[in-house]
């Protein structure tokens, strides 16, 4: 079993649609979690951190649910620009390195 | 702004030759890493350092080395080149995490192509 599982996609979807992307991750001890960016042929980038608690951050809610070791990013009101992929990243200890998913592609159509 | 430079962009190789990757940070950070991408398989890590003179293995470390002499530059060292080394190579930088802050900076990768 991979230690960071997401769903390759791709998502097409229309201009304006709200889309969610799911991820679970093996290690229960994992310390923090966070989604990546990847446009095509580019690095990835940090998009944002995934808290306990949830957090937003302007059309972009990520999720964690450690009970169940599962993270989700939605997105709403989906633009051309999101089209990337996005990465699911778990930290699973106190040190610095981090475990990648393999990637969700997700294409915007006018 | 952090700024991550690796050597080169694109690299073709014959097999067997002796091939080095050289990855620069210019933010005083601890911790570097390489990666390779394939298809597939999303970002593998090979080695990483938490410090100058230090290197820890990776998931992927077979047919690789590193070198960590300064603080800004890590080198990744293939001593053989095969084809299956034909990928995309990541350099990322860091801080030391301070809880769930936290964040690896990457250049703009190195496709290495060994025929």
């Amino acid at each position: 079993r991979k230690e960071v599982e997401q769903d390759p996609g791709p998502f097409n979807v229309p201009e304006g649609a709200t889309v969610a992307f799911n991820c679970t991750y093996s290690n229960s001890a994992s310390q923090s979690f966070f989604w990546y960016r990847q446009d095509c042929r580019k690095e990835p980038k940090l998009l944002m951190s995934v808290y306990s608690s949830g957090n937003e951050d302007g059309r972009f809610t990520a999720q964690l649910n450690r009970a169940s070791q599962y993270i989700s990013l939605l997105i709403r009101d989906s633009k051309l620009s999101d089209s990337a992929t996005y990465l699911c990243v778990v930290n699973p200890a106190q040190g610095g390195k981090l475990i990648f998913g393999q990637g969700t592609e997700l294409s915007v159509k006018p | 702004d952090v700024k991550v430079t690796q050597s080169s962009r694109y690299l073709v190789k014959r097999t067997g030759e002796k091939v080095f990757l050289e990855c620069v940070q210019d933010m005083d950070h601890e911790n570097m890493f390489w990666y390779r991408q394939d298809p597939g398989l999303g970002l593998r890590l090979i080695y990483f350092s938490y410090d100058v003179k230090m290197k820890e293995k990776g998931d992927i470390p077979e047919g690789y080395s590193v070198s960590r002499e300064k603080k800004e530059r890590f080198s990744l060292i293939l001593e053989s080149a095969s084809t299956n080394q034909t990928s995309m190579y990541l350099c990322a930088s860091s801080l030391p995490p301070r809880g769930s802050s936290y964040e690896q900076y990457f250049g703009p990768g190195t496709r290495l192509t060994v025929t």
